[in-house]
């Protein structure tokens, strides 16, 4: 498997615009989390899915974001409008559900570097 | 409640030195508490990680050792190496039960000059 997936790996837009990131999760995996890494604030949870429905969204920070999972292979994590504030790195991990310990494991994709200018 | 406090911010060690991190949470239904290791560019990946029914686990040169009663755990490299140099968190989720996500400490920059 080649792990979790997304794309872009990097993105510059205006701000205003309309962004959308995707992932793809590793095949099997049921949980899906989108965090976002800053240095202020370091590694936030954004939100995070079970078999494709949303089950905490509490750390959306605004209503400007946006997220689904339409499949088991897909998701995306929409900012509209976007703002310079929300320049970030946005990781997408995945994993089982599992009753095993490894099975735990949170893997985590390469990130898309978003800068809203 | 959803917190874990990392420390130090960042980290200065002698190759070959010991390097420690140490994290502390406050939620009690927290019982998986992983490393995760990120180099530049790269997304963090799982370093080592223990539950909460042992005091230490052991994987080469790193060590996690846990203390329940403290609610504290902390990661040792031994005989650290300039490869070694990236951003460690630590983390901690509940398990069967609540939520099911990492919640990540601040991070450590670690830094082992060679």
């Amino acid at each position: 498997d080649a792990g979790v997936i997304q794309s872009p790996r990097h993105e510059v837009t205006e701000m205003g615009q309309e962004v959308t990131l995707r992932c793809k999760p590793i095949s099997g995996h049921d949980y899906l989390f989108w965090y976002r890494q800053t240095m202020m604030r370091g590694l936030e949870l954004l939100i995070y899915f079970n078999n494709n429905v949303p089950i905490d969204d509490s750390g959306m920070p605004e209503d400007r974001f946006s997220a689904k999972m339409p499949n088991a292979s897909f998701s995306t994590l929409k900012i509209q409008p976007s703002e310079p504030r929300d320049s970030a790195v946005y990781f997408c991990a995945s994993s089982l559900r599992g009753t095993g310990f490894m099975n735990t494991e949170a893997f985590f994709g390469q990130g898309t570097r978003l800068t809203v200018v | 409640q959803q917190q874990v406090k990392q420390s130090p911010q960042s980290l200065i060690v002698q190759k070959g030195g010991i390097s420690i991190i140490n994290c502390a949470y406050e939620n009690t239904a927290f019982d998986y508490f992983p490393w995760y290791q990120q180099f530049p560019g790269k997304g963090p990946a799982l370093l080592i990680a223990i539950r909460p029914d042992v005091s230490e686990k052991k994987e080469g040169r790193f060590t996690i050792s846990f203390n329940k009663s403290a609610k504290q755990f902390s990661l040792h490299i031994m005989d650290s190496q300039p490869g070694d140099s990236a951003t460690y968190f630590c983390a901690a989720k509940g398990a069967d039960t609540g939520r099911r996500a990492l919640t990540f400490g601040s991070g450590t920059r670690l830094q082992v000059q060679p």
